[in-house]
C-alpha cells in the first residue's frame, strides 16, 4: 500500500542540527512532491516546505528559508528535511505527506526534542 | 496572504450532525481546500478536497458519514451520525502562489 515512513525521534541540543527521513513505497516516487509540516506541543499544524522527487526543487514558507534543506534520493525513493540551528521553539513532531496540493498521505511523523 | 479561520471548538451527540467551518479571507473565490483530521495522539489524516461547488474527492476508505461543501467565503466539512472516534482536531488546508495554508484546527468533542 502507499504509505510514508519516517526516521525516528531526535534528542538535540539548542544551536544543533537535526536531519529526518521519509522513505516513500507504493506509487512512482517522483510523480508527486513531498511536504514537511510541523507541530509543536498543544498546537496546530505549520507547513515548513515542499520538495519536488522529479528535479530536487524547493519551496519554503519564509520564517524557514534559509534554515532549512530539503534533499531526495531517488536511488531509495527517500526525502531528507535538515533543520539547522536549532533552538526550543523547534521542538515539535515533524510530518511528511505526499502533496498533491492536499496532502493525501501522511508519514506518521517524527519527535525532535530541542533541550540542553 | 490568505488566512483560513476556523473555530477552536465544537461539540455535538453521539449520532447526531456536526458541521464545521473553514473561511477564506479572501472572500468568496474558487480556493479548493482540504480537510485533515488528528485524532488524539495520532498523525494527520487525509479526508477530503472540497471544490466550491460542493464536489469532494475523499481519501481511501473514509465512511460516507463525512461529507464536504462550500459556498462563497466559506468551506464546510459535515460529519453525520457521529460516533466516539470522530472526537479528533479538524483542520482546513489550501494553497497557492507557492504557499501551503492551514487553518488554525477545530477541536470537535462528542459529548
Amino acid at each position: 500500500q502507499i504509505q510514508l515512513v519516517q526516521s525516528g525521534a531526535e534528542i538535540k541540543k539548542p544551536g544543533a542540527s537535526v536531519k529526518v527521513s521519509c522513505k516513500a513505497s507504493g506509487y512512482n516516487f517522483i510523480t508527486y512532491g513531498i511536504s514537511w509540516v510541523r507541530q509543536a506541543p498543544g498546537q496546530g499544524l505549520e507547513w515548513v516546505g515542499w520538495i519536488s522527487p522529479y528535479n530536487g526543487n524547493t519551496k519554503f514558507a519564509q520564517k524557514f528559508q534559509g534554515r532549512v534543506t530539503m534533499t531526495t534520493d531517488t536511488s531509495t525513493s527517500t526525502v531528507y528535511m535538515e533543520v539547522t540551528s536549532l533552538g526550543s521553539d523547534d521542538t515539535a513532531v515533524y510530518y511528511c505527506a505526499r502533496d498533491n496540493e492536499a496532502f493525501e498521505i501522511w508519514g506518521q511523523g517524527t519527535k525532535v526534542t530541542v533541550s540542553s | 496572504q490568505l488566512v483560513l479561520t476556523q473555530s477552536p471548538s465544537a461539540s455535538a451527540s453521539l449520532g447526531a450532525s456536526v458541521r464545521l467551518t473553514c473561511t477564506l479571507s479572501s472572500g468568496p473565490s474558487d480556493y479548493i481546500i482540504a480537510w485533515h483530521q488528528q485524532q488524539p495522539e495520532k498523525g494527520p489524516r487525509f479526508l477530503m478536497k472540497v471544490n466550491i461547488d460542493g464536489r469532494h474527492n475523499k481519501g481511501d476508505g473514509i465512511p460516507d458519514r463525512f461529507s464536504g461543501s462550500g459556498s462563497g467565503a466559506e468551506r464546510y466539512l459535515t460529519i453525520s451520525s457521529l460516533q466516539s472516534e470522530d472526537e479528533a482536531d479538524y483542520y482546513c488546508q489550501t494553497w497557492g502562489s507557492g504557499i501551503v495554508i492551514f487553518g488554525g484546527g477545530t477541536k470537535l468533542t462528542v459529548l
